[in-house]
């Protein structure tokens, strides 16, 4: 069994909707992370949570380190946010990622 | 500051050839490290290094090499490419940003390798 799974792994929605992506893991953490990746595009730091919620414009991102869970939230979805957005876990001393295998977004207009 | 910097972007290599892939950042982090990214696996480690000096294997070492003399640099070395070693290959950095805790991630712009 995977350390961090994704869900879902295809995502489809209209611009406007809201979006969630969940990431459950298996592991005691002492950090997890929210990437975006574009297509064909690098890899952009979203957040990284160790407890509670942080709120970054349309973006927010939850974890409940009691249930191993995590959420990523996105509102007013717009196509430009039509990427690949990747959970990845920090253990210890916050080194060395563990990667899920990712979630493809796609907002259409 | 400029993050990481990562070279080339495209590089094509025949079998067999060797080349090194650079990586530099300007945060002054002590972690850095490389990944691979191939379709349907993920981001996999390669390998790390926590500062100068000092360089680790990561889950998927075989068949590269790395070196770490200044805080600043860490070049990633393939000694003889085999198409197995095609995929997009990654950079990181993680520390502390100007004296403020934070041990988030730096990725440079990738560099997409084809071994033919």
């Amino acid at each position: 069994k995977n350390e961090v799974e994704q869900s879902p792994q295809n995502l489809t929605a209209q611009e406007g909707e809201f979006i969630t992506i969940n990431c459950s893991y298996s592991v005691g953490i002492s950090a997890l992370h929210w990437l975006q990746q574009h297509p064909g595009g690098g890899i952009v730091s979203l957040f990284m949570l160790s407890s509670g919620k942080k709120k970054h414009g349309r973006l927010i991102a939850t974890i409940n380190i009691q249930e191993k869970h995590s959420s990523l939230h996105i509102t007013a979805s717009h196509p430009r946010d039509s990427a690949v957005y990747i959970c990845a876990l920090s253990r210890g001393s916050n080194y060395k990622l563990t990667f899920g295998k990712g979630t493809l977004l796609t907002v259409n207009p | 500051n400029a993050g990481v910097t990562q070279t080339p972007k495209f590089q094509v290599l025949k079998t067999g050839q060797s080349m090194t892939l650079q990586c530099a950042q300007d945060m002054n982090h002590e972690y850095m490290s490389w990944y691979r990214q191939d379709p349907g696996m993920g981001l996999r480690l390669i390998h790390y290094s926590v500062g100068a000096g000092i360089t680790d294997q990561g889950e998927v070492p075989n068949g590269y090499n790395v070196s770490r003399s200044t805080t600043e640099d860490f070049p990633l070395r393939l000694l003889s490419a085999a198409p197995s070693q095609t995929s997009v290959y990654f950079c990181a950095s993680s520390g502390r940003d100007r004296g403020i805790s934070s041990y988030g991630y730096t990725f440079g712009s990738g560099t997409r390798l084809t071994v033919v």
